[in-house]
């Protein structure tokens, strides 16, 4: 168990450009989550899956935002045409199941800054 | 949105010093509250999950209690040490689909 990771774990772009984050989740957990932590808050819920499915957004998650979940593996969350309120932390998480109960497990996240 | 409360938002204590940190939550449809200690650079850590009206939870010198009823939790540390310097994170859970996160406390444990 090699635990959630995340790529890259560090993003400067210029506002306009397109960027994308890719999470890689523990391996058999079916859940896979979406968070963004802006200065001074704490992480706001974006989308999540389970398996290939994406069952729930956040109405943070502009038309800007796409995220894929390709046969249920990794993940991929994209950014349109960046804009300097977009500069935060991007957290991925997943867990095996859903019920509340249930630990979610954190990558270390990338920060995104856009100039 | 649910509304999720942490206090305080940054704390300095001396190494050995106990230090304990709230976390106000709603009381209703309460299932689950969550805590996770996060370094800087490193990914969030689970410490606990917490389910039912006064349950205790403890890891080491670190323990936390729950009162779903009043919609609070307490982490509570013991003999601080620096390595326990990092951002103490609540996270409430409802249907589980998401978490609901505190601005977190800042701890800083000073040698």
């Amino acid at each position: 168990d090699t635990g959630v990771s995340q790529d890259p774990r560090h993003k400067i772009t210029k506002r306009g450009q397109n960027v994308t984050f890719r999470c890689d989740p523990i391996s058999e957990h079916n859940r896979l989550y979406w968070y963004r932590q802006t200065l001074g808050q704490g992480p706001e819920f974006l989308t999540y899956f389970q398996n290939e499915a994406q069952l729930e957004k956040s109405r943070l998650l502009s038309d800007r935002f796409s995220a894929e979940r390709p046969k249920g593996s990794f993940s991929t969350l994209e950014i349109q045409r960046t804009e300097q309120g977009d500069s935060a932390m991007y957290l991925c998480a997943s867990s095996s199941s859903g019920g509340p109960w249930e630990t979610q497990y954190f990558g270390p996240g990338t920060r995104l800054l856009v100039l | 949105i649910l509304n999720v409360e942490q206090s305080p938002q940054s704390l300095h204590v001396q190494e050995g010093d106990s230090t304990n940190f709230t976390c106000s939550f709603p009381s209703s449809n309460f299932y689950a509250l969550h805590w996770y200690r996060w370094e800087t650079a490193k990914s969030p850590e689970a410490l606990f999950v917490m389910t039912l009206n006064g349950d205790e939870k403890k890891k080491g010198r670190i323990s936390a209690t729950l009162n779903t009823k009043e919609g609070y939790s307490y982490l509570y540390i013991k003999g601080s040490q620096p390595e326990d310097s990092a951002t103490y994170l609540c996270a409430f859970s409802n249907t589980g689909n998401q978490f609901y996160f505190g601005t977190g406390t800042s701890l800083t444990v000073i040698p």
